[in-house]
């Protein structure tokens, strides 16, 4: 079946502009994460949906940064105002049920560029 | 603090050459201990969860195994193809995710 999906798979955005960053996760999984990965780092989280409801949104590095997953699927993140450290990885993930104590399934990521 | 700690950064095996990753963590109350596998370019592939001390799983060549401070990986004569970075993951307070930094694995023919 189709995996967790993202989109676009590259984006180039010019410091102060706001990027959107798109995740389909797989059809009825609970569960969505949003992490950042900086080049030869691992994922570090910034935020988890279960459902529609953000239920942490701890990792978020600055109010620049938004997500929301209105109808428990498909969620965006949004980043406003873009800066040069803001240039990483973004991958998305989902997870059939409710909860971090199960497996996660990614999917390809987004690279932002700020330039 | 949460915290996870893989070791080593970096492995070259020869193909056939036995080896083992090293993930230690500090965590209040394991819920879980996940490995993944990645590719570059890619996003991490799920392997195994280990959920409590002693516990073992196994797939293909990679065997991972749980003590109460850590896990290990262990890779079984190894082939090109099992070259990635290896990370190791647990759940933190609320609903964070830690990972550890990896361990990129490169197997020469």
């Amino acid at each position: 079946g189709a995996g967790v999906s993202q989109s676009p798979r590259y984006k180039v955005a010019k410091r102060g502009q706001d990027v959107a960053l798109r995740c389909d996760p797989i059809s009825g999984h609970v569960s969505l994460f949003w992490y950042q990965q900086a080049l030869g780092q691992g994922p570090e989280f910034l935020t988890y949906f279960q459902n529609e409801a953000q239920l942490d949104k701890s990792g978020l590095p600055s109010d620049r940064f938004f997500a929301e997953r209105p109808e428990g699927s498909v969620s965006t993140l949004k980043i406003q105002r873009t800066q040069q450290e803001d240039s990483a990885v973004y991958l998305c993930a989902s997870s059939p049920r409710g909860g971090d104590s199960y497996e996660q399934y990614f999917g390809p990521g987004t690279r932002l560029t700020v330039t | 603090e949460d915290q996870v700690t893989q070791s080593p950064e970096a492995l070259r095996l020869q193909e056939g050459e036995s080896s083992s990753l090293n993930c230690s963590y500090t965590v209040s109350g394991l819920r879980g201990l996940f490995w993944y596998r990645q590719d570059p370019g890619k996003g991490p592939e799920f392997l195994f969860t280990l959920y409590s001390a002693g516990e073992e799983k196994e797939k293909e060549r990679l065997k991972a195994t749980l003590t109460k401070k850590e896990s290990f990986l262990h890779i079984t004569a190894p082939k090109p193809e099992d070259s990635a970075t290896y990370l190791c993951a647990v759940p933190g307070a609320g609903n964070q995710f830690y990972f550890g930094t990896g361990t990129s694995l490169t197997v020469i023919p």
